[in-house]
């Protein structure tokens, strides 16, 4: 059973930069993050699938996130710049075999953005 | 994008009742394409029932789930302890992926 490790959630500044990671004990076609503010629901960020060919933004991060993957270390990358308050929430990685449900969930990282 | 509606927001029910979650689709969602998820404080949302109808792994038969196009429903037969949580539905067919805003199932 393939295992999500998610890291490098912490508190930023408005404006600033933040780098996610999500390490897959094994290999996953597709990984996308979905976070959570506090006290909400669930939304979907973004999705990168196979060797990174195909990738997808939710609008509220369009231009400001990038999603990246490094095969070699089955590892999937959210790379957050101008971060702003309304990006505070847990972010979880969770896998996708291919037109297909949320299978696999990492433990979630939690991201503060504060002044 | 497909925005899914959840109702209720809040059922309170007691241990060994059934339990009728709905969620409602702003068009019409393949069936292949839709998930339940369950989500305790503190812990990832887990895979419950993917395909509109079948179990995920280790999901109990009484979490059962159906419907079509644009309603959808998970009920649950008889509540164990361990069903109180928060339930979300999901599409995975189109760009966005999208999840209703949550039922939560609390012990009444």
């Amino acid at each position: 059973q393939v295992q999500l490790v998610e890291s490098g959630g912490g508190v930023v500044q408005p404006g600033r930069s933040l780098r996610l990671s999500c390490a897959a004990s094994g290999f996953t076609f597709g990984m996308h993050w979905v976070r959570q503010a506090p006290g909400k629901g669930l939304e979907w960020v973004a999705v990168i699938w196979n060797e990174g060919r195909n990738i997808l933004y939710a609008d509220s991060v369009k231009g400001r996130f990038t999603i990246s993957r490094d095969n070699s270390k089955n590892t999937v990358y959210l790379q957050m710049n101008s971060l702003r308050v309304e990006d505070t929430a847990v972010y979880f990685c969770a896998r996708d075999q291919g037109a297909a449900p949320f299978d696999i969930w990492g433990q979630g990282t939690m991201v503060i953005v504060s002044s | 994008e497909i925005v899914l509606t959840q109702s209720p927001g809040t059922l309170s029910l007691s241990p060994g009742e059934r339990a009728t979650l709905s969620c409602r689709a702003s068009q019409s969602v393949s069936s292949s394409s839709f998930a339940w998820y369950q989500q305790k404080p503190g812990q990832a949302p887990r895979l419950l029932v993917y395909g509109a109808s079948s179990r995920a792994t280790d999901t109990p038969d009484r979490f059962s789930g159906g419907g079509s196009g644009t309603d959808f429903t998970l009920t649950i037969s008889r509540l164990e302890p361990e069903d109180f949580a928060v339930y979300y539905c999901q599409q995975y067919g189109t760009s966005p992926w999208t999840f209703g805003q949550g039922t939560r199932v609390e012990i009444k």
